[in-house]
């Protein structure tokens, strides 16, 4: 299975950007890379995804490298209520069949 | 409707109990997921089902049983568990298994083993 690698943790003022990388380097040509957050204790919280191409919508942007390799999550204004960890995924293909395994997570703690 | 119902929130059983956990999606999705979670740690993967069949069981073992009665319903029976079974137990919905889709998770059953 492609894994991903992520920083432990993260800090970020409220207000600013906050970027979440995410190293990739054995993904397939055709799996995708998904961003998932968990606010404790709760289901995890689809974010965004992407194959190749860089992705925008109404909470994050998705950047991936060109070669694939690595990508990153931008949290244009993190506010206090986007602390949480944030999961950098690869959807794996297995026997005609997809499945989500995620990586350790990023700890993202927004200050005031 | 984006929503993945989950019953009950929490669960107390012994280890010769027999129980099962319930997952209910009104979506039309025809992927349903099982994960587990152990405390401080990633969910991890156990079963996977396709239109109602079996597709993926991560070698998960025997004491615990899937099932997919229909397209909306996917249960976790659960007997003879250890202590160390317990955890947060995800169940999540997709359109396929296929396709480039998001996957919605419910908020869990936290399961307690004694």
């Amino acid at each position: 299975d492609a894994k991903t690698t992520q920083p432990t943790s993260m800090d970020c003022a409220e207000g600013r950007a906050a970027n979440l990388p995410c190293n990739h380097s054995t993904i397939s040509g055709n799996e995708y890379v998904y961003w998932y957050r968990q606010i404790h204790s709760q289901g995890p919280q689809y974010i965004i995804h992407g194959l190749k191409n860089n992705e925008t919508n109404e909470m994050a942007s998705l950047i991936i490298t060109e070669d694939r390799k690595s990508s990153t999550l931008i949290l244009p204004h993190a506010t206090l209520r986007d602390t949480a960890v944030y999961y950098c995924i690869v959807r794996v293909a297995k026997g005609g069949s997809e499945k989500l395994v995620f990586g350790k997570g990023t700890k993202l703690t927004v200050n005031p | 409707d984006t929503e993945v119902t989950q019953t009950p929130k929490h669960l107390v059983m012994g280890m010769t109990n027999k129980k099962s956990l319930k997952c209910e999606q009104h979506m039309g999705h025809r992927a349903m997921y099982w994960y587990k979670q152990k405390a401080k740690k990633p969910p991890e993967l156990m079963f996977v089902y396709s239109y109602e069949k079996l597709s993926i069981n991560e070698s998960v073992p025997s004491r615990f049983s899937p099932e997919c009665p229909n397209s909306s319903l996917l249960n976790l029976h659960l007997h003879a568990l250890q202590p160390e079974d317990s955890a947060l137990y995800l169940c999540a919905s997709s359109q396929t298994v296929i396709m480039n889709t998001e996957a919605f998770f419910g908020q869990g059953t936290r399961l307690t083993v004694v």
